[in-house]
């Protein structure tokens, strides 16, 4: 069974300018998670999806952030525009409802000069 | 506002020795409480998970943790490191019993032969 895919793996851009970056789930899971990591602090809850519609999105900086998943199947987080302190590692991270655990990808680094 | 401190940023243990990470939580009501791992190029992994019951829980690679409601803590432990646990270990508590996850800082292990 695949797991939480993740893409891309790395993305550098220039202040500015947009990223989308996209996270596949585990099939099935209809609970999905995007958190961030900056550098040297902890991993933060960004927002929350149960399907298609988001159940908290308390965690979103600012509404340069823009996070969808049509269909209750992938998930998108668009940075628009992207300034420095966007830098850092996004997880994405899925588990079935009532699991009580997540199933994380290896995360998108995101690099904003 | 729940909380986890993780106040070992850097561990250096000799291969073979035991290994003892500290996690501290500050939560109102009986947490959930976890341990992941993120080697090297792979995303978080889910160690070992506290919900209730028995306050040692046992987890996968020989690793151990146990709950002590009086110190608010859930510290890891395992009695024998090898090189291959050379990872970033983070300590979660689950807010309000939901898969909403609060991490700590996380805690790099570095392992000499």
């Amino acid at each position: 069974e695949a797991g939480v895919t993740q893409f891309p793996s790395h993305s550098v851009i220039e202040k500015g300018q947009t990223v989308t970056l996209r996270c596949d789930p585990i099939s099935g899971h209809d609970n999905l998670y995007w958190y961030r990591r900056v550098m040297g602090k902890e991993i933060k809850f960004l927002l929350h999806f149960v399907k298609e519609s988001k159940q908290d999105e308390s965690g979103m900086p600012n509404n340069r952030f823009l996070a969808e998943r049509t269909g209750g199947t992938y998930s998108t987080l668009k940075v628009q525009p992207a300034e420095l302190e966007d830098s850092g590692v996004y997880f994405c991270a899925s588990s079935p409802l009532g699991a009580g655990e997540l199933f994380f990808g290896e995360g998108s680094r995101l690099t904003v000069l | 506002a729940q909380s986890v401190t993780q106040p070992d940023i850097h561990i250096t243990v000799s291969e073979g020795a035991s290994l003892e990470l500290r996690c501290n939580y500050s939560y109102g009501a009986t947490p959930y409480l976890f341990w992941y791992v993120q080697s090297p190029g792979q995303g978080l992994q889910l160690l070992l998970k506290y919900f209730s019951g028995d306050t040692l829980v046992q987890g996968i690679k020989g690793f151990e943790a146990e709950f002590k409601r009086s110190q608010s803590s859930f510290n890891l432990r395992k009695p024998s490191v090898h090189w291959s646990d050379a990872a970033e270990y983070f300590c979660a508590v689950g807010e309000d019993n939901t898969d909403k996850l609060i991490f700590g800082t996380g805690t790099r292990l570095q392992v000499f032969p």
